[in-house]
């Protein structure tokens, strides 16, 4: 089945600098990647995603990139503010949806 | 259009106790799966469902059963208790698989096993 590795597991950053969170999958067949937002106490909320007829997507603050080669992808989220900070989920899907163990995203002020 | 409900949102079983965890959705969905979330571990498939009448197992599976009668509901089976299946738990649903689309999360289920 389908394996996702997610890095960092935790990682701060300064407000205003970027933050980038990498993933990799196994299984080339996975054709479909999200990633979710999740605060404490609170469900996933997906906040972009990609497809893999594309390479990158961009939406305001948030990119992410995706390389089908080398079966790896990355969110980017640039001018980094307070409330970014939450664990970001990364995952990958043909049929069923595989997550990745979590980074968490602190932004010192 | 409530999205993903489901019921309860607090449990406390006693450890060879069977429950049901409730999952409803209002958004015509076929797709729809239960992950369970550990610290450290993310989020791990437990059963899914590609539509009524059909469902199949995921990452963890023991311990845990499902059915699809309708398109709406897909309830999660416990059906004896242990302390290993403490957790949050939470029901998904989508459009369709694979690059269908996103998937909805329901606000969860935290369920302790004593």
């Amino acid at each position: 089945g389908e394996n996702v590795e997610q890095h960092p597991s935790t990682l701060s950053v300064q407000e205003g600098d970027s933050a980038v969170i990498k993933c990799t999958y196994s299984d080339s067949a996975s054709n479909y990647f999200p990633w979710y937002k999740q605060e404490l106490g609170k469900r996933p909320q997906l906040i972009i995603d990609i497809r893999s007829n594309v390479g990158e997507k961009k939406d305001q603050r948030i990119a992410v990139t995706l390389n089908k080669t080398a079966k790896h992808f990355s969110l980017h989220i640039t001018e980094t503010q307070p409330e970014d900070s939450a664990v970001y989920f990364c995952a990958a899907s043909q049929e069923k949806l595989t997550f990745g163990t979590g980074t968490r995203l602190t932004i010192i002020p | 259009n409530a999205g993903v409900t489901q019921t309860p949102k607090f449990q406390v079983l006693k450890t060879g106790q069977s429950m049901t965890l409730q999952c409803a959705q209002d958004m015509n969905h076929e797709y729809m799966s239960w992950y369970r979330q550990d610290p450290g571990m993310g989020l791990r498939l437990i059963h899914y469902s590609v539509g009524a009448g059909i469902t199949d197992q995921g990452e963890v599976p023991n311990g845990y059963n499902v059915s699809r009668s309708t398109t709406e509901d897909f309830p999660l089976r416990l059906l004896s208790a242990a302390p290993s299946q403490t957790s949050v738990y939470f029901c998904a649903s989508s459009a369709s698989t694979g690059d269908g689309g996103g998937y909805t999360f329901g606000s969860g289920t935290r369920l302790t096993v004593v």
